[in-house]
């Protein structure tokens, strides 16, 4: 079936290096694209989206890179925090309002 | 400003048990959502709102379940007769609109004994 997920589910990042988190989709209809970020105990917080019109997008410190020829998204964290430490979630939206999330990485910041 | 709030933040219950859960979406926000998330998941689509009505309740596992929305911004979801099964963290985002970023509330954790 259709699906969003995550090549790892865990990424273990020396703080200071930089971090990339991988998704591959498989919906080629799918037009936005979110990352999510969720500490324990919370809801998932927002970080950055991108849209199918556009390959590449920079936010603080983060950069989200989509290939629609492959399918594939990724998340690049630059001089990963020990704040960082989550579960990174990408979410598709194939045209309305639904999102489909992938399992998602755990990321752990190393001091 | 304030982000979405939900209500309350956790709740357990007994199996057969009727529970509500309350989502106060961010202000203005005509589009709400809810999400479950169950334990090393990600969360899935079960209801979403634009103003009042629920145009897409097909993620709703049965009708045990039920949303309202009767004035357009708080929402709650309803359980009726818990199962265990039941248990999970329940989210609710907003967005304002369907095609804008949906931001998520920090979700009710509800158990069912």
């Amino acid at each position: 079936g259709e699906s969003v997920g995550l090549h790892l589910p865990t990424l273990s990042v020396q703080e200071g290096d930089n971090s990339i988190i991988n998704c591959a989709y498989s919906n080629s209809a799918s037009d936005y694209f979110i990352w999510y970020k969720q500490e324990s105990g919370k809801g998932p917080q927002f970080i950055i989206d991108i849209r199918s019109n556009m390959d590449k997008r920079q936010g603080q410190r983060v950069t989200v890179l989509l290939n629609k020829t492959v399918k594939h998204l990724s998340l690049q964290i630059a001089a990963t925090q020990p704040g960082d430490s989550a579960v990174y979630f990408c979410a598709e939206n194939r045209g309305d309002y639904k999102l489909s999330f992938g399992a998602g990485t755990t990321v752990t910041v190393r001091a | 400003g304030a982000g979405v709030s939900q209500t309350p933040s956790n709740k357990v219950t007994e199996k057969g048990k009727y529970v509500e859960l309350r989502c106060d979406p961010i202000s203005g926000h005509t589009a709400l959502y809810w999400y479950r998330q169950s334990l090393g998941q990600g969360p899935e689509f079960l209801i979403y709102f634009q103003g009042t009505g629920a145009a897409d309740d097909s993620g709703l596992p049965n009708d045990r379940f039920f949303a309202v929305r009767p004035e357009g911004s708080v929402s709650t979801l309803k359980i009726q007769r818990t199962e265990r099964g039941d248990s999970a963290v329940y989210l609710c985002a907003s967005s304002s609109d369907s095609q804008e970023t949906q931001y998520f509330g920090p979700g009710t954790r509800l158990l069912v004994l």
